[in-house]
This record gives structure tokens, sequence and C-alpha cells, in this order.
């Protein structure tokens, strides 16, 4: 079975340039997250879907910041205009929905620099 | 302050050596301990998750949750050079979101 798929693996974009990132979950796992992982830290989370409801926003700037889950499948994560600040691993995981403890399964991440 | 400490490392230890690697948290809700090993350039990949205290063994590791000194360990006995990465301690209160810490870069030598 194929585990969680990202595309690109890599992406160096001008800053004011808009990007964006996709990913693919596990078939069948109807929570998605997007994570941001800066160098030599640990992922925080960005956004987290249950099917095609955005659940925990919080942490996502939404001035620059989009995200889509059409379907309750596929998801996209957009920035626009792009900072230097921006230059980090963007990582997707998603998970089957149960009443408490769930694991998450990462993909191997979006490697974003901007330059 | 975080919520979760973990020291960054580099921690390098020789083959067979055992490792001891930890990490201490603030907030007393969280009751789910995972920790997530993470190869270079990889996403994180779940090692051994426990619930509320005690100890849980899984092959050469050991998890070990402490929840009155909010602290959890991950013992690694015979380490091997295939267990050089990166590991992540991540916890959560149950609603799913995991809360990571920094990560510790081992390095296992030959």
């Amino acid at each position: 079975e194929a585990g969680v798929v990202q595309s690109p693996r890599y992406k160096i974009i001008e800053k004011k340039q808009p990007v964006a990132f996709w990913c693919n979950p596990i078939s069948g796992h109807n929570t998605l997250y997007w994570y941001r992982q800066n160098l030599g830290q640990g992922p925080e989370l960005l956004i987290r879907y249950e099917n095609e409801e955005a659940v925990d926003d919080s942490q996502l700037p939404k001035d620059r910041f989009s995200a889509e889950r059409l379907k309750g499948v596929d998801s996209t994560l957009k920035i626009q205009p792009a900072e230097l600040g921006d230059s980090a691993v963007y990582l997707c995981a998603s998970s089957l929905t149960q009443d408490s403890y769930t694991e998450a399964f990462f993909g191997q991440g979006t490697r974003l620099t901007v330059v | 302050q975080k919520e979760v400490e973990q020291d960054p490392g580099p921690l390098s230890v020789p083959e067979g050596a055992i490792v001891s690697l930890n990490c201490t948290y603030s907030n007393s809700a969280f009751q789910y301990f995972m920790w997530y090993r993470q190869y270079s350039r990889k996403g994180p990949e779940l090692l051994m998750y426990t619930y509320s205290s005690g100890n849980k063994e899984d092959g050469r590791f050991t998890a070990q949750v402490d929840k009155s000194s909010k602290y959890i360990s991950l013992f690694i006995r015979d380490s091997q050079p295939s267990d050089s990465a990166t590991y992540l301690c991540a916890m959560n209160t149950g609603f799913q979101k995991l809360v990571f810490g920094t990560g510790t870069r081992l390095l296992v030598s030959p």
C-alpha cells in the first residue's frame, strides 16, 4: 500500500512568488495534517482536516497561507506571496480518526527554499 | 518556554552502546507519548507510543513515561549504525494535535 505522497520534493522560488504543495494521503484516512518543520526543529502543525473540514487552522498564517482539501482526499497548501522565512520542509500526514490516539503517517515532505 | 523540551544533540555513541533519549514537558494534560525516528530528508516514522505512565518494550527499544515528573525516555539497546537518525518525541492530549520536541540527532559509529 502506498504511503502519503507529496509533491514536489523540492522547490526553489524567489520571494514574493506563489508556491503550492500537493498531498495524497493514505487511502481511507479521513484526517489530514500539514506540518512545517524548520531546520533543527520539530514539526509544527499548520492545519488539520477531518474529511473536507478544517478543524484546526489556528497556526496557519492566513494572510499568506491557504489550504484546501477537495472531496476529503487530496490536499493542497499554498503560499502567496512567499517570504524568506517560509523556507522549511512542509510535511503532510494522514491518519484514521479514532476515539483517542491515532497514528499519523508522514510523507517525505516538500523542501521549500525561498531566495 | 516550549511545551516540550528536547536536547538537540548530536549524541555520538559507539556501536553496541545503550542510548538514552529524553524529553520534558510542561502540559499535564498530555496523555499519549510517542517517539518518531526521522532519517535525513525523510518524513518522521512512528517508533513507539505509550499511553499515560509506564514502560513499553519493542525489541531493542524501550519507552518510559513518568507523568509525575513530566519526563519521557527512549532507550535503545545494542545500538547500530542504522539507528543513526533524529529522534523526535511527540505528545498530545488525545485530541490528535501532536506537539513535537526539537529532535535529538543520534550518531552511532561502527
